[in-house]
């Protein structure tokens, strides 16, 4: 898989929108960008996944660049809740080794 | 429907001691997967199984992991014997595609801590 970079930590306030950075630059055109969160004493949680348009669940948003070498999640209104470690995976659907890549995340803080 | 669950939640054993973990998937998956994380480190890859079938197993670290899910339902992991570096988090995960994707997400239990003294 494809490395991803994320930056280590991030810090926001309660009630108010997030948005988590990944870096891909090596991405290939078979990649999906795949984002999980691991809440405290949990095991990790699927979040969200895209290919090339943004996409909209009803836990976050995920908007991609146009050349694909970044993304970025975005949690709307952050609760004490989403405070957690969250992954940008990139997913070959080329085939090949099907087990996710887990990085160090992005260790997200949020602020009451 | 239920979630994917681990047994058991924490194990504390002696070194050159057997221990026995257990994952039973969300009903219908066929793919399950074996990961874990030790001290300090990034969750890695162990192994894939697609029904009973391992499809991958590259990330198991040495021949005293020994995974088996027989019937295509739940799955053990027995470490034999165990070391002290085995210690860490294992975690499980299923998905629902026959055949696993890139669209499919993993489902994880919330892990078995594993401790070797």
């Amino acid at each position: 898989d494809a490395k991803t970079t994320q930056p280590n930590s991030m810090e926001s306030n309660e009630e108010e929108p997030v948005h988590l950075p990944c870096n891909h630059s090596t991405i290939s055109g078979t990649d999906y960008i795949h984002w999980y969160r691991q809440l405290p004493s949990q095991g990790p949680e699927y979040v969200i996944h895209g290919l090339t348009s943004n996409v909209n669940n009803r836990m976050a948003s995920l908007a991609i660049a146009e050349d694909r070498k970044s993304s970025t999640l975005i949690l709307h209104r952050a609760t004490l809740r989403d405070a957690a470690v969250y992954y940008c995976i990139l997913r070959d659907r080329g085939g090949g080794a099907d087990g996710l890549t887990f990085g160090k995340g992005t260790h997200l803080i949020i602020q009451p | 429907e239920a979630g994917v669950t681990q047994f058991p939640s924490h194990s504390v054993i002696e070194k050159g001691q057997t221990v026995t973990l257990r994952c039973d998937p969300i009903s219908g998956h066929d793919n399950l997967y074996w990961y874990r994380r030790v001290m300090g480190k990034e969750i890695k890859f162990l192994l894939h199984f697609v029904k009973e079938s391992k499809q991958d197993e590259s990330g198991m670290p040495n021949n005293r992991f020994l995974a088996e899910r027989t019937g295509g339902t739940y799955s053990t992991l027995k470490v034999q014997p165990a070391e002290l570096e085995d210690s860490g988090v294992y975690f499980c995960a299923s998905s629902h595609a026959r055949r696993s994707s890139y669209n499919s997400p993993l489902h994880f239990g919330n892990g078995t801590r594993l401790t070797v003294t």
